[in-house]
C-alpha cells in the first residue's frame, strides 16, 4: 500500500532562514509525489510534483523539493522563508494503479519575523 | 483553464437534518472527482471518489453518500447528520488521463458545523 509520513507536526523558522519540511514515502512501483499548501479555511493549493527525471523539482512561490530514492524522501525546501509562507503543508503520493492520492498528516510551518 | 466550485462555503445544521454539498468543475471533461473531510484542520480523510458518471467508490463506511449525476458535478449527501460529521469538506478533481500528468486540484471547501 502507498503511504507518506510527515514526521514533524510543526516547524518553526525565522524569516530569511532556509526551511525544510520533511516527507518520507512508501510505495510499490514508481513514486509519484506531490506537495500542497493550505492556508486557514482554504482548499489545498498544488505546489509541485515529482514524476520522473531530475531529483530537484521546482515549484510555485520559490519552493523546491528534493527526491531521494535511497532514503525514500521528498523534502520540501525554500532558501529564504517569508512570514507569508506560514501555513499547513501536505505531502502526497499517487497510487500508480488506482485513481487515489494518499496524504500525509500535514506539517504546520510557522515563520517568525 | 479549469476551475472547481463548492457550495455552500459554510453551513450550520442541526443533528438529524439532511445534508447536500455540491461540487462542480469547469474547463475539463470526464474528470476524476473526490470528496475529502478534514477534521481539526489537519489530516485529510478520503470519503468518496468517482471516475465517471454514476461510478462511486466509498472509502469509509458512514452515514454519508455521494452521487455524480453529471460529468462535472459531484454531490455529497446525508439523510441524518451526526455531530461527528462536523468538519471541513473538500472536493478535488484530477484528469486521470495518465499517471505521469495526473494532479489533484482542490476546491475552496465547505465548513460544516453540526449542532
Amino acid at each position: 500500500a502507498q503511504s507518506v509520513a510527515q514526521p514533524e507536526d510543526q516547524v518553526n523558522v525565522a524569516e530569511g532562514n532556509p526551511l525544510t519540511v520533511k516527507c518520507t514515502y512508501s510505495v510499490s512501483g514508481n513514486p509519484y509525489l506531490f506537495w500542497y499548501v493550505q492556508y486557514p479555511n482554504r482548499g489545498l493549493q498544488f505546489l509541485l510534483k515529482y514524476i520522473t527525471g531530475d531529483n530537484l523539482v521546482k515549484g510555485s512561490y520559490g519552493f523546491e523539493a528534493e527526491f531521494n530514492k535511497s532514503q525514500t524522501s521528498f523534502h520540501l525546501k525554500k532558501p529564504s522563508a517569508l512570514v507569508s509562507d506560514s501555513a499547513l503543508y501536505f505531502c502526497a503520493v499517487r497510487d500508480s494503479n488506482f485513481n487515489k492520492f494518499y496524504f500525509g498528516s500535514g506539517t504546520k510551518l510557522n515563520v517568525k519575523p | 483553464s479549469q476551475t472547481i466550485h463548492q457550495w455552500p462555503a459554510t453551513l450550520v445544521q442541526p443533528v438529524g437534518s439532511p445534508l447536500s454539498l455540491e461540487c462542480t468543475v469547469e474547463g475539463t471533461s470526464n474528470p476524476n472527482l473526490y470528496w475529502y473531510r478534514q477534521a481539526a484542520g489537519r489530516g485529510l480523510q478520503l470519503l468518496f471518489y468517482s471516475v465517471g458518471i454514476g461510478q462511486i467508490s466509498s472509502e469509509v463506511p458512514q452515514n454519508l453518500s455521494a452521487s455524480r449525476p453529471q460529468d462535472r458535478q459531484f454531490i455529497l449527501s446525508s439523510k441524518k447528520l451526526l455531530l461527528s460529521d462536523s468538519g471541513f469538506y473538500l472536493c478535488a478533481w484530477s484528469d486521470g488521463l495518465a499517471v505521469s500528468t495526473d494532479t489533484q486540484y482542490f476546491g475552496p471547501g465547505t465548513r460544516l458545523t453540526v449542532l
